[in-house]
This record gives C-alpha cells, structure tokens and sequence, in this order.
C-alpha cells in the first residue's frame, strides 16, 4: 500500500528565496506524481504532474523532480514571493488503477 | 468557467440527518472521485466512479454512497450523519481512471460540521 510522507511539515522563508520541499513514498510502480497547492479555505489547484518516464518537470518559477529508485520527489521554488504561501501537497498513485494517496503537506509561508 | 462545481460550499446539519453534497464537472471526463480532508488536513480516497461503475471504495461506512445520475455528475449521499464525519470533502475528476496518467481536476470542497 503505498505511502507518502512529506518533509518539513511547515515552511517560513523570507521573500526571494529558493526553496525545495521533499516528498518520498513507499511504493515506486508509480504511473506517475503530481504537487498539488492548496490555499486556506479552497480546493487543490495542480502544479505540475510527472509520469514515471520523465524525470522532471517545469513550470514557471516551480520545478519537481522524480526519483523513482529513492521513492522522492522534490518541489523547487525559485525566487519566492508572498503569494506563493500555501500549502503543498504531494500525490502519487498505488500501482495500478487506484486513485491518488497524499502526503500531509508543507505549508509554506513567504514572508515580505 | 468552473472545471469541477460542488454544492452546496458549506454544510452544517445536526447528528442523525441524512445530506447529500453534489459535484458536477464540464471537462467530459470519464472517471470522478470522492475525498475526505479530515481536521488533521490529511486527503484521502474515499470513492471513485468510472462510467457508472464503482472502482474503488477504500473501506468507508455505508453510510455513505456515491451516486451518478450520468457522466458528469457524481453526488455523495450521507445517512445518519455522525459527529467524525465533520471534514472538507473534495470532488475530483480525471480523463481516464484506469491508469492514471492524467491530472486530476479538484472542485473547491464542502465544509461538512454535524452538530
């Protein structure tokens, strides 16, 4: 049953900075990975998604890596800025045709 | 244009009742899904729908059904409502939920409290 944990639970860095939040799970016959952003109050927006093929994705100022031989991902954030405070959630599938299991989430605050 | 509708956004009802919470989703897609966010924030799979057709359901009271008048539609009926059922409940869709290579759409959640 896969499992996913993600590192560190919460996040405070000052405006500008680069930062990388870490996501492992258990169970690497994954299809594929995706980081979710959740604001207060709202749904989850998609960030990016990887298939298992691919070893990175890029969008914008976010980039997520995979590693599936470590069960990791990372989510790197350049250039941080206020609007960037949220929490992020990591996702993967079990193998198979089974629907996605999250991690707890980092939340993130980008102070100005 | 809104990909994954939920009605209602909030939801306070007293212990006992039965509610339904109703999802709706315009990208054509083939395969919907349930989850619960807990107090803890912790997402997980409550249920997902294929073409009428229940995939998955990871263990959750009977109390609660998921029902699909068609294709876009995927509404979760609660009976008996109890006090640990308060949670955010999300509605979500995906083009093909047999092997999931494709994002998953997420609606904006209902905030579920049962007094």
């Amino acid at each position: 049953k896969q499992e996913v944990t993600q590192i560190p639970a919460a996040l405070s860095v000052p405006e500008g900075e680069n930062l990388v939040l870490n996501c492992s799970f258990t169970d690497s016959a994954i299809y594929n990975l995706q980081w979710f952003r959740q604001d207060p109050g709202k749904g989850l927006t998609s960030l990016l998604l990887i298939q298992s093929s691919q070893r990175e994705q890029t969008s914008g100022r976010l980039n997520a890596s995979l590693d599936k031989s470590s069960g990791r991902s990372t989510l790197y954030i350049a250039a941080s800025q206020p609007g960037d405070s949220a929490t992020y959630l990591c996702a993967a599938p079990n193998s198979g045709n089974t629907p996605l299991v999250f991690g707890k989430g980092t939340r993130l605050s980008v102070i100005a | 244009d809104t990909a994954v509708s939920q009605t209602p956004k909030y939801l306070v009802t007293q212990m006992g009742n039965d509610k339904s919470i109703k999802c709706e989703q315009n990208l054509g897609h083939d395969t919907m899904y349930w989850y619960k966010q807990d107090s803890k924030k912790f997402l997980k799979i409550m249920f997902s729908y294929n073409n009428k057709e229940l995939i998955i359901n990871e263990t959750v009271p009977n109390r609660f059904s998921p029902k699909s008048p068609d294709k876009a539609h995927l509404n979760l009926h609660i009976n008996s409502l109890e006090l640990g059922d308060s949670a955010v409940y999300f509605c979500a869709s995906s083009q093909d939920g047999t092997t999931p290579r494709e994002t998953q759409y997420f609606g904006p959640g209902t905030r579920l409290l049962v007094l």
